[in-house]
Formats: structure tokens, C-alpha cells, sequence
């Protein structure tokens, strides 16, 4: 599996762009990258996957280099309720697979 | 999409007595994951648990210590057994719905 790397902490500021970077330069033709974010005392909440396209839902948008070695989780208007560790995974979508969670990113977001 | 639900939230246990968490999925999947996350940390899968098959465990994890049921596609349990302070941990569950989903975790303390 290729390795991720994130930083370990970042604030933004209420209603503004909160964008959590990831590097996965290590990353085969056949892996995808999943975000996944944990608030506190909750289980880990799926936010969105790519393979090499940018991907946008209801929660997130998520830009893909074009060389595919890195990744920008994008929260438009963070809110306090964002708060939360952010997991950047690379994985091949096949079935049964595990995933396999780094440290992630903690966000804060702020008043 | 799928939703996870598990029992118990959370539980306060004594050394040496077991603990049974159960999970429950809204619908079918084949697989189902149980993970550990210890104060602080990232998660950490234990095994992988196969309908009508034996759960594979991870290293590090046995099955005299932390055994698996999987009765149907919908269900499976965790038993954490003489259990000691160092098991203090939450435990979630997870499946494979398209993206993979967690439940909301069960918070374990042994005094």
C-alpha cells in the first residue's frame, strides 16, 4: 500500500476554506484515495474518494495532482462541528481490503 | 451507503471477566471489520470477519483472546477476554458498503 503523509495539526478560522493536504507519492495506477474524518468520541465518518479526477459531494471537494502523488481535501465553509482528525488512505478498491489509518491531520477549527 | 450500530456504547469491566460487543449492519455485506483504537492513537484493525468462515486476525491478535461470531451478513460480535487494564481501548466496528462505514465505536475501560 502506498504511504500517506499528513500533518499532524491545522487551524482554520470559522466560514472560511479548510484545505488538508496529502502526500501519496507513492501511489500505484490502481489506488484510490479515501478521506475519512473522526470527530471526537465517534466512529470514523467516510467523506469522499478519487482516483485521478477531482471529486466534489454534499461534504467535500478533493483535488487530485495531476501526477497523482499528492491530494487537497477541501471544506468550503468550515463550521465549528468540522473539528475533527482527518485520515488521508490510499487504497486499491477491491473487495475485502483492509485500511490501513495514519495519525491524520487534526483540525481545529475556530471561532 | 450503510449504517452501523453497536452495543454496548460503552462499558466499565473488571480484570479477568470478558466482554461481548455486538454489531449490527442495515443490510447485507459479505465482509465485516472489527478494529481497536486505544487512547490517542489511530485505529488498528484486529481481524476481518467472513460470513460462515473464520475470522482472519491480524498480527498480534489471537483468537483465544479477542474471538469473533459472524452468524449472518447482517451481525457479527467481538469478545474481548480476561480482559486486563491494557484493553482499555474502543472498539469499532466496520463494513464494506461501496465505501467502507464504521460504527459509532464502544468505549471499554477494565479496572
Amino acid at each position: 500500500d502506498a504511504k500517506t503523509t499528513q500533518p499532524p495539526s491545522m487551524d482554520c478560522a470559522e466560514g472560511r476554506a479548510a484545505n488538508l493536504p496529502c502526500n501519496h507519492s507513492t501511489i500505484s495506477g490502481n489506488e484510490y484515495v479515501y478521506w475519512y474524518r473522526q470527530i471526537h468520541s465517534q466512529g470514523p465518518q467516510y467523506i469522499i474518494h478519487g482516483l485521478k479526477n477531482n471529486e466534489t459531494n454534499e461534504m467535500a471537494s478533493l483535488i487530485i495532482t495531476e501526477d497523482r502523488k499528492s491530494s487537497t481535501l477541501i471544506l468550503p465553509h468550515a463550521t465549528l462541528r468540522d473539528t475533527a482528525v482527518y485520515y488521508c488512505i490510499v487504497r486499491v478498491a477491491i473487495y475485502g481490503q483492509n485500511f490501513v489509518f495514519g495519525p491524520g491531520t487534526r483540525l481545529s477549527v475556530l471561532p | 451507503s450503510a449504517v452501523i450500530s453497536q452495543k454496548p456504547s460503552r462499558d466499565i469491566c473488571q480484570r479477568g471477566t470478558s466482554l461481548t460487543i455486538q454489531c449490527q449492519v442495515d443490510s447485507q455485506v459479505t465482509m465485516m471489520f472489527w478494529y481497536r483504537q486505544q487512547p490517542g492513537q489511530s485505529l488498528t484493525l484486529i481481524a476481518t470477519a467472513n460470513q460462515g468462515s473464520e475470522a482472519t486476525y491480524e498480527s498480534g491478535f489471537v483468537i483465544d483472546k479477542f474471538p469473533i461470531s459472524r452468524p449472518n451478513l447482517t451481525f457479527s460480535t467481538l469478545t474481548v477476554s480476561n480482559m486486563s487494564p491494557e484493553d482499555s481501548s474502543i472498539y469499532l466496528c466496520s463494513a464494506k458498503a461501496g465505501a467502507r462505514f464504521f460504527g459509532p465505536g464502544t468505549r471499554l475501560t477494565v479496572l
